[in-house]
């Protein structure tokens, strides 16, 4: 299984740009989320999708938008890029798990610098 | 929100057990502690996770404080590949991780 997949892995944009990451995940989880991760900070959590047709603002919302085209694929959207998005951006997913372990899995990373 | 607190860096020989510390002093009673790690240039996994009991699996041990306020990450051999930064989080069992804080994390250096 290839688990979380994103897309692009590293993209250079200009301020005011626009550009959609992409994420998806092969493991039948309801729950999706997108993190950016700064230097020296922890993860903060942008958006998610409970399940399939649902988003939700997270910690930073500001600046994204977000689509849960099915219950695989959730895509984060910069629609006018800023400096202060350059950033690394996180996908996860996350399993119910019957033993109650809920369990995040994320993907390797999408590296965003705007110019 | 409960929150968690972790040292920012701990240092360990190859091959010697590693304790990482968390303290979580306002921990409710359905919260569950999870451990995560991050590997340099990669997105975090999943190491283990419990709520009152000493747990095991093939990665680590988590020992977890009789008044739950306290946890500790157990490595048994640290390994070069083990060098990663340590996330300690709470996670409410009514709920995902929308209010899931992630902190900065250990980092762990492990010295040949």
């Amino acid at each position: 299984n290839a688990g979380v997949t994103q897309t692009p892995k590293f993209q250079v944009l200009k301020t005011g740009q626009s550009m959609t990451l992409q994420c998806a995940q092969d493991m039948n989880h309801n729950s999706m989320y997108w993190y950016r991760q700064d230097p020296g900070m922890g993860l903060r959590l942008i958006y998610y999708s409970a399940s399939e047709g649902t988003t939700d603002k997270g910690e930073v919302p500001n600046g994204y938008n977000v689509s849960r085209l099915n219950k695989r694929e959730f895509s984060l959207r910069l629609e006018s890029a800023a400096p202060s998005q350059t950033s690394v951006y996180f996908c996860a997913s996350r399993d119910r798990g019957t033993s109650g372990a809920n369990v995040l899995t994320f993907g390797a990373g999408s590296r965003l610098t705007v110019l | 929100d409960a929150k968690t607190t972790q040292p920012n860096s701990m240092e360990s020989n190859e091959e010697e057990p590693v304790h990482l510390p968390c303290n979580h002093s306002t921990i409710s009673g359905t919260d569950y502690i999870h451990w995560y790690r991050q590997l340099p240039s990669q997105g975090p996994e999943y190491v283990i996770h419990g709520l009152t009991s000493n747990v095991n699996n093939r990665m680590a041990s988590l020992a977890i404080a009789e008044d739950r306020k306290s946890s500790t990450l157990i490595l048994h051999r640290a390994t070069l590949r083990d060098a990663a930064v340590y996330y300690c989080i709470l996670r409410d069992n009514s709920g995902g991780y929308q209010k899931v804080t992630f902190g900065t994390g250990t980092k762990l250096q492990v010295i040949p």
